[in-house]
């Protein structure tokens, strides 16, 4: 039963690229969730998708910053223009289906991608 | 929005102590609260949660206990081990998907 899946787990970009991160949730889980781990920081909520549909993304800065969750294929988080106080751990959970009143579904992570911007 | 406050930063205990690490919330509505353990490297591992309805739940050597008047949680490890040496954080939800994380606490089990 694979986990939930990140790819690259290392990623080094000069100042002013661009920075795609991929996540494949848990098998049989259609919803995602991007969280920002910065050095000696708890987790920080980014966005939360399910399907071609961006759910909740109170957390994402306002420029440079989306996401995606196509039908097919992984969930994108894409930086464009990187800045070297992007760099920090971007971790990826995923849940079976969406919580409701009352009731919170667990997250599972996965291993995370840590961005360098130099 | 939620906020939530973990305490100690660091614990070091011997092998075999138990370990207690704390938190409080501030939002009243939250209703459920997972603890991740997360190694070096690694991305954070559920290892128990609890939900609002219940004030205490042990998994072997692992339990939590919640006090929703005072919104507190507490995380207690009997029996420490040197695996057990970790970054451990508390979070709480906030509504139905997002989830505030503390700081986290570095448990660090000497042999």
């Amino acid at each position: 039963n694979a986990g939930v899946m990140q790819n690259p787990r290392h990623l080094v970009r000069r100042r002013g690229q661009e920075a795609r991160l991929r996540c494949s949730p848990m098998k049989g889980h259609s919803h995602v969730y991007w969280y920002r781990q910065l050095p000696e920081e708890g987790l920080k909520f980014m966005v939360y998708l399910q399907k071609e549909n961006i759910i909740d993304e109170s957390g994402m800065p306002k420029e440079r910053f989306s996401a995606e969750f196509p039908k097919e294929g992984p969930s994108i988080l894409r930086i464009q223009q990187v800045v070297r106080g992007d760099s920090a751990a971007y971790f990826c959970a995923s849940s079976p289906s969406a919580g409701g009143p009352g009731y919170f579904h667990e997250q599972y992570f996965g291993p995370g991608t840590r961005l360098t911007v130099t | 929005g939620e906020n939530v406050e973990q305490h100690p930063s660091t614990l070091s205990v011997q092998e075999g102590d138990s370990a207690v690490i704390k938190c409080t919330y501030s939002d009243s509505a939250s209703n459920y609260f997972p603890w991740y353990k997360q190694e070096l490297g690694k991305g954070p591992q559920l290892i128990i949660d609890i939900r609002s309805n219940v004030g205490e739940k042990k998994d072997q050597r692992i339990a939590v206990t919640l006090n929703k008047t005072a919104k507190h949680f507490s995380l207690h490890i009997t029996e420490t081990q040197p695996e057990d040496s970790a970054v451990y954080f508390c979070a709480a939800n906030s509504g139905y998907s997002t989830l505030t994380f503390g700081k986290g606490t570095m448990l660090l089990v000497s042999p």
